[in-house]
């Protein structure tokens, strides 16, 4: 059974920094692109940043660009995103997502149950 | 980056119901579009993917259609477990971008 546990969420203030991790399991994580999508409190979902299997492409979000880092250790079947220079809108539940095969396009089969990343002081 | 509208924001359905929710992206994205369903304090839970094509698992009543920039998805007969939140979501582009969301409720 494909699992995918995020972990690291909390309250931190407006410029501070944050790590999240997401722990796999139940699939083959180095075959696989892996995802980073939050939604703020009571608002849709929006994609946060992408990382292909091997490390090799990593994509953000224009909101993220600058102040966020996608990376994973295939060793450790774990995705991570580094945050930092938190801002307040940056308040969301954070989701990993693993991609599935989608006839070429990215879909997001599997996710997570979210941490939640709250910035305030 | 590609602007996904969905429409409506919200409607109002009954059992048994047929229900059609549309998706245009603001330039064409061939069939690139996945759709999602999410009931609150859950994660999504992918639906449809490449516009029409089923994931698996899904119950036949959902379908979707379309390409190019306009996008629909159909729940044929409505079940009480479909009340939810329906995203679409484009993947054409490598920055993705999702559907502000329609949020489906019982009447």
């Amino acid at each position: 059974e494909v699992q995918l546990v995020e972990s690291g969420g909390g309250l931190v203030q407006p410029g501070g920094s944050l790590r999240l991790s997401c722990a796999a399991s139940g699939f083959t994580f180095s075959s696989y692109s892996m995802n980073w999508v939050r939604q703020a409190p009571g608002k849709g979902l929006e994609w946060v940043s992408y990382i292909s299997s091997s490390s090799s492409t990593i994509y953000y979000a224009d909101s993220v660009k600058g102040r966020f880092t996608i990376s994973r250790d295939n060793a450790k079947n774990s995705l991570y995103l580094q945050m930092n220079s938190l801002r307040a809108e940056d308040t969301a539940v954070y989701y990993c997502a693993r991609e599935g095969y989608c006839s070429g396009g990215s879909c997001f089969v599997y996710w997570g149950q979210g941490t939640l990343v709250t910035v305030s002081s | 980056d590609i602007q996904m509208t969905q429409s409506p924001s919200s409607l109002s359905a009954s059992v048994g119901d047929r229900v059609t929710i549309t998706c245009r992206a603001s330039q064409s994205i061939s069939s690139y579009l996945n759709w999602y369903q999410q009931k609150p304090g859950k994660a999504p839970k992918l639906l449809i993917y490449a516009a029409s094509s089923l994931q698996s698992g899904v119950p036949s009543r959902f379908s979707g259609s379309g390409s190019g920039t306009d996008f629909t998805l159909t729940i044929s007969s409505l079940q009480p477990e479909d009340f939810a939140t329906y995203y679409c979501q484009q993947s054409y582009s490598t920055s993705i971008t999702f559907g502000q969301g329609t949020r489906l409720e019982i009447k």
